[in-house]
């Protein structure tokens, strides 16, 4: 049974540049939390997708968007990149609409230069 | 708002001793808690978590948490330390004050050393 699944490991923009994130949820999943994990910090919560709708957001920017497709997998898109954008990005899966444990995928670190 | 609290930005402790990596929690209803842990350039690993019943949670490699309601702490403990037990903590407590989403709210974290 695959976990939780992203690509790529990792990617290097520059400042003003667009970036896709993929994540493939566990099997049985059918909700995607994406977090931002700066250097030193706790993950912090961007938005969930659920039903193929993003059902919560947390304190990002509009250039942070996202999409969850008809198998449960999810994309995070983020425009006009910034130096501050740098971060390991951790898509999270779990059932029941969320309420549950999340489980992580290994995450994408994104270099922005 | 719901928030968690890891005073301790690292853990020293030597292998076979006990550990105690220390968390706070202040939530507005019942609280929701879990732990991570996380491993060089890896995600997040679950760990354990408190929803409701016994105050002594037991969870994977050996690991457990206790919750102390009077306190408002889950601190993760384990009687016999490990070197591969070394990597970065995290406490999380499950935001609940808008729409029951799972949404988790993590602490700075706690990095353990267990020295050989």
């Amino acid at each position: 049974d695959a976990g939780v699944t992203q690509s790529p490991t990792h990617l290097i923009k520059t400042r003003g540049q667009q970036v896709t994130l993929r994540c493939s949820p566990k099997s049985g999943h059918d909700t995607v939390s994406w977090y931002q994990q700066a250097l030193g910090q706790g993950p912090q919560f961007i938005f969930q997708y659920y039903e193929e709708e993003e059902r919560q957001r947390g304190n990002f920017p509009d250039r942070f968007s996202g999409h969850q497709f008809p198998n449960y997998s999810s994309e995070l898109n983020v425009n006009a990149l910034l130096l501050g954008d740098s971060a390991l990005y951790l898509c999270a899966s779990s059932e029941t609409g969320g309420v549950d444990e999340q489980f992580f995928g290994p995450g994408t670190r994104l270099t922005v230069l | 708002a719901q928030s968690v609290a890891q005073p301790e930005d690292q853990v020293n402790v030597a292998e076979g001793n006990p550990l105690t990596v220390k968390c706070t929690y202040s939530v507005s209803g019942n609280p929701y808690l879990f732990w991570y842990v996380q491993y060089p350039n890896r995600g997040l690993q679950f760990l354990l978590k408190y929803i409701t019943g016994d105050n002594l949670v037991k969870g994977s490699y050996g690991f457990e948490a206790e919750f102390n309601k009077s306190q408002t702490s889950f601190h993760l403990k384990k009687p016999s330390a490990l070197v591969s037990d070394s990597a970065l903590y995290f406490c999380a407590v499950r935001d609940d004050g808008s729409g029951n989403t799972g949404k988790l709210i993590f602490g700075q974290g706690t990095t353990l050393q267990v020295k050989p």
